[in-house]
């Protein structure tokens, strides 16, 4: 079966700019998780989604950040406006299915300069 | 969730077995352990996981210790392949609220020829 895809895998921004950031899960999966990975730290849970309803979204920093998952299937992360601090690996993850694990993508590197 | 306790790094021998230590003293008795690992440049991947007894699969095997405060993972035949992070993760069972998986810093695993 197909992974979860994301994209894009790499992005180079300023300060102040706005980026926006594309998941699509494996099919089937109900549940859906974006993590934040800064350089030598393991990831840490931005949100969760449950279809296209919020589970658990207390870390995300919602001054900058936001994430939609419309139609319970896709989902984007976008920050704006951005901060040097949010150059991370920004890693998307979907579950729910009889295994119930979670499984990742590649992740997107974002660099803020 | 409970946290964990990982050695920061490892080294071992091409073919000989890896064991990986993980401290939980704090875990509840509903809470699992998990264990996924992070290749260079990928997103983490579900490697094991069990509640009191021993678990083995295609990857690996955990042993979890009888009063459930300390688990090891063996990679019976490492392989260059698996130089990567390990994270120990503990957390309650998939119908508790959130499912999220909580990432301490890993154990990083240097296999060598």
């Amino acid at each position: 079966e197909a992974g979860v895809a994301q994209s894009p895998r790499y992005k180079i921004i300023e300060k102040r700019q706005s980026v926006a950031f594309w998941c699509n899960p494996i099919s089937g999966h109900a549940t859906l998780y974006w993590y934040q990975q800064i350089l030598g730290q393991g990831p840490k849970l931005l949100i969760q989604f449950q279809n296209n309803g919020v589970v658990d979204d207390s870390q995300l920093p919602k001054d900058r950040f936001s994430a939609e998952r419309l139609k319970g299937v896709d989902s984007t992360l976008k920050i704006q406006p951005a901060k040097l601090e949010d150059s991370a690996v920004y890693l998307c993850a979907s579950g729910g299915g009889t295994d119930r694990e979670q499984y990742f993508g590649p992740g997107t590197r974002l660099t803020v300069t | 969730d409970a946290k964990t306790t990982q050695p920061p790094s490892m080294d071992c021998a091409e073919g000989r077995a890896a064991n990986l230590p993980c401290n939980h003293s704090t875990i509840s008795g509903n809470e699992y352990v998990y264990w996924y690992r992070q290749i260079h440049s990928q997103g983490p991947q579900y490697i094991i996981h069990g509640l009191k007894n021993n678990e083995t699969n295609e990857m690996a095997s955990l042993i979890i210790t009888e009063d459930r405060k300390s688990s090891t993972l063996i990679l019976p035949h490492a392989t260059l392949r698996d130089t990567a992070v390990y994270y120990c993760i503990v957390r309650a069972g998939y119908n508790n609220a959130g499912n999220m998986l909580t990432f301490g810093g890993g154990t990083r695993l240097m296999v060598k020829p």
